[in-house]
């Protein structure tokens, strides 16, 4: 079946340092997805990509989707102390009709 | 507001004893999911429906059910609860499964614990 892969799992940042967490698919995919879970909380959708290639921001966060629609990122310029949680990409794949969550990367930032 | 609302908060059944979960929209969005979260793990998916048309995991325990009466409820009844089956339980909806319109909205969750 479909696996989704991301790194990395943890990652302890200075507030101010930049944050980048990767996905991978094992199958082409129709879109992918980021949630970010704050500690305690429930994922709340973040951004959708869609085409080839695409990229998208959202103030500091830049999320992309790789040419051959497999892999994903989000970075994160200067991060700040609101920025922690865990960040969880969902990948979807027409042929299953689901989308499956990678395991997340959990983002601390050092004051 | 317009929401996924999931109850109780926190429930705490005792070893064997039958639990229900319960999750209601006012999305009206045809798909609705249960995920099982365990601490620093990813949600995993338990099964969703589709509709009315009910889409079971292949790796979801036999010990785990689900009813949708109608597009606003979901319900995940745990027929024998063992320790192993303590985690948050989540509940997320989409408008569909695909097409650009599966962004899931999740519901707080229900603390499962299990004595």
């Amino acid at each position: 079946g479909q696996q989704v892969m991301q790194i990395p799992q943890y990652q302890h940042v200075q507030e101010g340092e930049d944050f980048t967490t990767y996905c991978n698919s094992s199958t082409t995919l129709s879109n992918i997805q980021w949630y970010k879970q704050r500690p305690g909380g429930h994922p709340v959708f973040l951004i959708q990509l869609v085409k080839s290639g695409e990229v998208k921001k959202q103030k500091r966060l830049t999320f992309q989707f790789g040419e051959a629609k497999k892999n994903s990122s989000l970075h994160i310029t200067a991060t700040q102390t609101t920025d922690v949680g865990t960040y969880f990409c969902a990948g979807l794949d027409t042929n299953a009709g689901k989308s499956t969550f990678g395991d997340g990367t959990t983002l601390t930032v050092k004051p | 507001d317009a929401m996924v609302i999931q109850n109780p908060r926190y429930q705490v059944t005792q070893f064997g004893k039958p639990v229900t979960l319960s999750c209601s929209q006012t999305l009206n969005h045809n798909v609705m999911y249960w995920y099982q979260q365990k601490s620093s793990q990813a949600p995993k998916l338990l099964f969703h429906y589709y509709d009315k048309d009910f889409n079971n995991e292949a790796d979801t325990p036999d010990n785990f059910q689900s009813r949708r009466p109608n597009t606003s409820f979901c319900f995940l009844d745990i027929r024998s609860p063992g320790l192993g089956d303590a985690a948050m339980y989540l509940c997320a909806t989409s408008r569909h499964r695909g097409g650009g319109y599966n962004e899931q909205f999740f519901g707080p969750g229900t603390r499962l614990t299990v004595l």
